[in-house]
């Protein structure tokens, strides 16, 4: 399974619009990239998912450029509910495939 | 719809004790996952299963035994339980086209 690269910690500021980056340069064809998110004690929950090009949901956008081997999280003006550990994850969707690791993922702090 | 849930929520045990963690969904998936959880650490998987009556390994599973003897459950064994498998264990299920996992509340559990 892809590999995924993302940065250890990011803080922002209320009301500003945060972009987590992800790199998976590896990614298979038939892969799914998918956004997680982990406060603390708490299991993770999913955020958004998606394949290529640009993905929206209520919470947040998911942007894939043509050669798939990035994906950007974009969360439009956070608040300080969004203080948690964003995790990124590549893999496919059909039967036996499965994620093999969340890795340390990326820890927001968003400042007052 | 209850979800993911699981028992029990905390433990603590001595080495060499045994344990059995259950994990419970109500919404008919047919894939779950054990993950562990350490201190700043992202989640690794444990062992997975595609459907009632089959498991398999998956990253981390040495220490550790598995079954999926319903559809509903899937159940974590510590047959020798050692320090170094004081973590947080979380469950999570999916259904087979999905590439959503829903994760329960976790178990925190300490060997002493």
């Amino acid at each position: 399974l892809a590999k995924t690269t993302q940065p250890i910690s990011m803080d922002s500021y209320e009301g500003q619009e945060v972009n987590i980056t992800c790199s998976h340069n590896n990614i298979a064809t038939n892969d799914y990239i998918t956004w997680y998110q982990q406060f603390p004690s708490q299991g993770p929950r999913f955020i958004i998912q998606g394949y290529k090009t640009k993905v929206t949901n209520e919470v947040a956008s998911l942007f894939i450029p043509a050669d798939r081997k990035s994906s950007t999280l974009s969360l439009p003006r956070v608040s300080l509910s969004d203080t948690a550990v964003y995790y990124c994850l590549v893999g496919g969707k059909g039967a036996g495939s499965y994620q093999l690791t969340f890795g340390k993922g990326t820890k927001l702090s968003v400042i007052p | 719809n209850a979800g993911v849930t699981q028992t029990p929520k905390f433990r603590v045990l001595k080495t060499g004790q045994s344990m059995t963690l259950l994990c419970a969904q109500d919404m008919n998936h047919e894939y779950m996952y054990w993950y562990r959880q350490d201190p700043g650490m992202g989640l690794r998987l444990i062992h997975y299963s595609v459907g009632e009556g089959t498991t398999a390994k998956g990253e981390v599973p040495d220490g550790y035994n598995v079954s999926r003897l319903k559809k509903q459950n899937f159940l974590l064994g510590l047959e020798s339980a050692a320090p170094s498998q004081t973590s947080v264990y979380f469950c999570a299920s999916r259904t087979r086209g999905g590439g959503e996992q829903y994760f329960g509340p976790g178990t925190r559990l300490t060997v002493t």
